[in-house]
């Protein structure tokens, strides 16, 4: 199936530091989702956008819907221990119902 | 948010037998709910649409006959694997949610196949 470009597909970084990711498509989305997945759970929703420009928070999460509509970024402030894990996008192409998931963004932090 | 649930969180079957996954909406009714796939260190693929009251719609190269979708009431879909096989042992995971374009998935569902 289709997936979305997401990068970078892995980061270490240390405790404090900030973590940005992004997802790019070639096509248009109607609706971007971030989610964090840990091992051997199902993904959590961290962040909704639903509309292009659209700047949510979520704690020390912010998420952008990008203004042409086909990329979105995560921004993770100041990280912590358990922000470890997988972080997913999922885009909601027009004119459709289903979710195209990108394929992850691994972080580990160093104490 | 909205939570969903799934059962069982882990099942070890032989191969050749089969296995029933539910998939449950706590606290909302869902018309629709997805059924992904997630091999390890792979993202989510998704398997099929389940359609409260009519036919699942099955993803291509997702065979309907082995994964027998089930999606009687507006709480529940059953996803069953018929004649597992090894190659079928994955992480199963369901989604819903109240409106189609805010998905909330449940726990996960790990199939090991012997």
């Amino acid at each position: 199936g289709q997936q979305l470009n997401q990068s970078p597909q892995s980061m270490f970084i240390q405790e404090g530091e900030d973590v940005s990711m992004n997802c790019t498509s070639s096509s248009i989305f109607n609706t971007w989702l971030w989610y964090k997945q840990d091992p051997g759970e199902g993904p959590v929703l961290l962040i909704a956008l639903y509309k292009a420009g659209e700047l949510t928070s979520n704690g020390r999460l912010t998420a952008q819907f990008g203004i042409t509509r086909k990329d979105s970024f995560l921004n993770i402030s100041a990280s912590i221990p358990s922000d470890v894990g997988i972080y997913f996008c999922a885009g909601l192409p027009s004119g459709t119902y289903k979710y195209i998931f990108g394929t992850g963004t691994r972080l580990k932090v160093l104490a | 948010g909205a939570v969903v649930s799934q059962h069982p969180s882990r099942v070890i079957c032989k191969s050749g037998t089969s296995v029933k996954i539910e998939c449950r909406s706590l606290d909302f009714q869902a018309t629709t709910m997805f059924w992904y796939r997630q091999f390890p260190k792979q993202s989510l693929m998704l398997m099929a649409t389940s359609n409260e009251g009519s036919k699942a719609t099955y993803e291509q190269g997702v065979e309907k006959d082995k994964f027998l979708i089930n999606h009687a009431s507006l709480t529940l879909s059953t996803l069953t694997v018929t004649s597992a096989h090894p190659e079928d042992s994955s992480f199963y995971i369901c989604s819903a949610g109240k409106r189609v374009d805010e998905q909330y998935f449940g726990p996960g569902t790990r199939l090991t196949v012997t």
